[in-house]
């Protein structure tokens, strides 16, 4: 059972390129959710699907573009990458909306150069 | 600005010690109190939660101690061992919420010497 599973798990882009960071979940969870952390700020979350189909906006999500492809898949996209968006990022999923175990995945580092 | 506080920032312990991290809150409809811990290179994991109808909850070594009224909690490591070295990350959520709305502390690195 592998859980949360993101790619690419680093990368580096120079200011202005765009990419995407890949999640997909195997635990039929209805819920999906990116973070991203940073030193002595915690996770803080960019984007959120509650269910397949939608899509909400979280604390930081100016920057990022989001698209639940399906329940197992929820995508990331920084359509023009800036320093400020270099951070390790993480995909999580759970099975409910409220209160309920949230899986996370192992991350990506992002470095924007 | 961040609703959870989380302190201290960093811990050392001495294998068998007791290890305290605190976090204060301010918004009262937070209902659900969960810790995560984080291995380097690894997602966080959930270690514990609380709700706020008990005022302790211990699972193992691992215990919170929730004190509404103060809009505080805590988490206690008993026996620390080398294997508990990690960042822990207090966190609180609204039950009308998403758990995806999960507002987190900054963290606490703990160390534990041999």
């Amino acid at each position: 059972n592998a859980g949360v599973t993101q790619t690419p798990k680093f990368q580096v882009l120079k200011t202005g390129q765009s990419m995407t960071l890949q999640c997909a979940q195997d635990m039929n969870h209805n819920s999906m959710y990116w973070y991203r952390q940073d030193p002595g700020m915690g996770l803080r979350l960019i984007y959120y699907s509650a269910s397949e189909g939608t899509t909400d906006k979280g604390e930081v999500p100016n920057g990022y573009n989001v698209s639940r492809l399906n329940k197992r898949e929820f995508s990331l996209r920084l359509e023009s990458a800036a320093p400020s968006q270099t951070s390790v990022y993480f995909c999580a999923s759970s099975a409910e909306a409220l209160n309920t175990e949230a899986f996370f995945g192992q991350g990506t580092r992002l470095t924007v150069v | 600005q961040q609703q959870v506080k989380q302190s201290p920032q960093s811990l050392i312990v001495q294998k068998g010690g007791i290890s305290i991290i605190n976090c204060a809150y301010e918004n009262t409809a937070f209902d659900y109190f969960p810790w995560y811990q984080q291995f380097p290179g690894k997602g966080p994991a959930l270690l514990i939660a609380i709700r706020p109808d008990v005022s302790e909850k211990k699972e193992g070594r691992f215990t919170i101690s929730f004190n509404k009224s103060a809009k505080q909690f805590s988490l206690h490591i008993m026996d620390s061992q080398p294997g508990d070295s990690a960042t822990y990350f207090c966190a609180a959520s609204r039950g009308t919420d998403s758990w995806g709305k999960l507002q987190f502390g900054a963290g606490t690195q703990v160390v534990v010497t041999p």
